[in-house]
């Protein structure tokens, strides 16, 4: 079992949907939790983070950590074409920066 | 003012061959790190220097050395290249390791190896 567990998709929605993109890990010891966004061809890029259990909103950005479950989700409201990217979770523990990064997942919004 | 550059871009090579990447950051951080992204995405992350000290290798072939000349600079050096080395390789850096904030990681724009 890998440590993070990533749905890759692709996953296509309609401008102005919801998307919801998750993750799974088994390491408890996370403690650090952050999605990145990377475009075709580009380097990935911090969306957000969030430290510990609960959640953050950053406009049309939320993003929810359950540790009981040790799942993570990033949700995103009325979606634009120029969120269609690649979105990768990741994830650390306290005591280390040895970032995990889950295998990614291709989204497309179509106009 | 591009905040973490790599060179070169792209780069194609024969198998059994020798080659480096370059990295600097100018942003004043402390820790550099290399990732190695695969066909299907998956970024996993390769060597991590932290003020000129290897800090994490994980199982990564001895083909594989990086350099830090200095704090703004990781090179990445591979011998004797493999089919299976072909992919895009990920400079990053982060200010420190300490938590609220610090260990965004900024990456470059990547190095795409292909191996023939």
């Amino acid at each position: 079992q890998k440590e993070v567990e990533q749905d890759p998709g692709p996953l296509s929605v309609p401008e102005g949907a919801i998307v919801s993109l998750n993750c799974t890990y088994s390491n408890s010891a996370f403690q650090y939790f952050m999605w990145y966004r990377q475009y075709s061809r580009k380097g990935p890029e911090l969306l957000m983070y969030t430290y510990s259990s609960g959640n953050k909103e950053d406009g049309r950005f939320t993003a929810q950590v359950d540790k009981s479950s040790k799942y993570i989700s990033l949700f995103i409201r009325d979606s634009q074409p120029s969120d269609s990217a690649t979105y990768l979770c990741a994830m650390s523990a306290l005591d280390n920066n040895d970032m995990r990064f889950g295998a990614g997942t291709r989204l497309t919004v179509k106009p | 003012d591009t905040a973490v550059s790599q060179t070169p871009k792209y780069l194609v090579t024969q198998m059994g061959n020798d080659k480096s990447i370059k990295c600097e950051q100018n942003l004043g951080h402390d820790t550099m790190y290399w990732y190695k992204q695969d066909s299907k995405k998956f970024l996993k992350i390769m060597f991590s220097y932290n003020n000129k000290e290897l800090i994490i290798n994980e199982t990564v072939p001895n083909r594989f050395s990086p350099k830090s000349p200095d704090k703004a600079h990781l090179n990445l050096h591979i011998n004797s290249l493999e089919l299976g080395d072909s992919a895009v390789y990920f400079c990053a850096s982060s200010q420190d390791l300490s938590l609220a904030g610090g260990r965004e990681q900024f990456f470059g724009p990547g190095t795409r190896l292909t191996v023939l």
